[in-house]
């Protein structure tokens, strides 16, 4: 099956700086990628649309300036955390659809961001 | 609004016997459900894909079931074993390709 490469794991950083989430298709690529959070306990919320050369569509209550999307190539999106706050702290997966149908979602091992 | 439900949050069941979990919806005409499993601190792996024509689908142990009557999805592990210990997840398609809602998920655990 497809791969979803996903880094960091884990991350620990003060609050106010900025962290960036690499999600790289490894063996497919991928017009499309997803971003969700995930706290304990409960299931995926969907942040954000990730369209290779263009724009990321935001799900509502998602600030855009606040979680930044880029999708520079077919096999690699970014989500950087700006100026981030404790609140922030969360378990964060990207996903990508693989093959014509767009039924099936890969998804990345996730990554545990804390904020201090 | 479309809604997923996922029948209990969690289910304790003695190995050897057959886990039963349920998905049920409203406000939906799904093309499909799928089924992932979730392992703490890891992202969802896909499962099984059943389509809307489709009433049952088999997987090694898993089994799937699709009622678009009833609008409910009963998932079924036969012969658990305690490494089917996970969370699953059920997930309904969005109108986007790709993008779809997630139920919360019921954590299996599989006592040895």
């Amino acid at each position: 099956g497809a791969v979803v490469s996903q880094h960091p794991s884990r991350v620990i950083c003060k609050s106010g700086t900025s962290v960036k989430i690499e999600c790289r298709s490894l063996d497919f690529q991928a017009t499309t990628m997803f971003w969700y959070r995930q706290f304990p306990k409960q299931s995926l919320m969907l942040m954000a649309t990730s369209n290779e050369g263009s724009k990321a569509t935001y799900e509502q209550g998602v600030e855009k300036d606040k979680f930044l999307i880029n999708h520079a190539s077919l096999t690699l999106s970014t989500l950087t955390v700006t100026s981030a706050h404790p609140e922030d702290s969360s378990f964060y997966i990207c996903s990508a659809v693989q093959g014509p149908t767009n039924e099936k979602l890969f998804f990345g091992s996730g990554t545990q961001l804390s904020v201090l | 609004s479309q809604k997923i439900e996922q029948n209990s949050e969690a289910l304790n069941i003695q190995e050897g016997k057959t886990a039963t979990l349920t998905c049920n919806y409203t406000n939906y005409s799904p093309a499909y459900l799928q089924w992932y499993r979730q392992d703490p601190g890891r992202g969802p792996v896909f499962l099984l894909l059943i389509r809307e024509n489709e009433k049952e689908k088999r997987k090694e142990r898993l089994k799937v079931t699709f009622d678009t009557t009833l609008k409910q999805s009963l998932f079924h592990i036969t012969a658990s074993q305690p490494a089917d210990s996970a969370t699953y997840l059920c997930a309904l398609p969005n109108t986007n390709a790709g993008k779809s809602t997630f139920g919360d998920g019921t954590t299996l655990t599989v006592k040895p």
